[in-house]
């Protein structure tokens, strides 16, 4: 079956430590984006990569690095810098830019 | 500053009922609007309008997009339980990938 898959799907950090989420995609779309997902306000834009080995930060970028070494995958480093880590963090997938984006399950990230 | 609203923030509504969701946007370089619906975890993709005044239908869902007042609504007729979920409208620039979220509305269908 086609689609997105993060994982985990639930991801407990201590604080100081940096935590990578896992994105792949079946698809074969050239698009991929970070979103994170916090009560009572819209998807943010964290980071997002246009093809292989480019990647362009978004809204909220401080405190996050990304790669895009292979067109299917897209890791989300969340590092010790990101002063309120704890959100739900969204993958997404688009064949280009002007088309729909597809969504992943999400990983739900808490700090302890 | 680049800005999608949606109303009402949430609703309550019985099975069989109409509802109207709404989503007014201001988005430099406009290009479409995108509704999604969220249950628990992934939204999935519903609709894309890129034109004014035509309507998008699928099952009991519908959508339109009016570009001059800048606005688009979500109808869903003859509701029911598993139309619960949040429903996010989005609106996109032209030549970016730039997506610009409202915070969805909440809806609840009572059996």
């Amino acid at each position: 079956d086609g689609g997105i898959t993060q994982s985990p799907k639930y991801l407990f950090r201590k604080e100081g430590q940096n935590v990578t989420l896992s994105c792949e995609q079946n698809l074969n779309h050239d698009a991929m984006y970070w979103y994170r997902q916090d009560p009572g306000q819209g998807l943010r834009l964290i980071y997002y990569s246009q093809i292989v080995n480019d990647f362009q930060k978004g809204d909220i970028a401080e405190g996050y690095s990304v790669s895009r070494e292979k067109k299917e995958s897209f890791p989300l480093t969340v590092t010790s810098a990101q002063k309120n880590p704890t959100a739900f963090y969204l993958c997404a997938s688009s064949i280009h830019r002007d088309t729909e984006a597809f969504f992943g399950q999400g990983t739900r990230l808490t700090v302890v | 500053e680049d800005k999608v609203v949606q109303s009402p923030l949430s609703l309550v509504v019985h099975e069989g009922d109409t509802v109207t969701l709404n989503c007014s946007y201001e988005v430099t370089n406009f290009r479409s609007l995108l509704w999604y619906k969220q249950e628990k975890k992934a939204p999935t993709f519903l609709f894309m309008l890129t034109s004014s005044g035509i309507e998008k239908k699928s099952g009991r869902l519908s959508s339109i997009l009016d570009k001059k007042e800048l606005f688009s609504i979500l109808n869903i007729t003859a509701t029911q339980t598993g139309d619960s979920a949040v429903y996010l409208c989005a609106g996109k620039t032209s030549g970016t990938y730039k997506y610009i979220f409202g915070t969805g509305t909440r809806l609840k269908v009572l059996a």
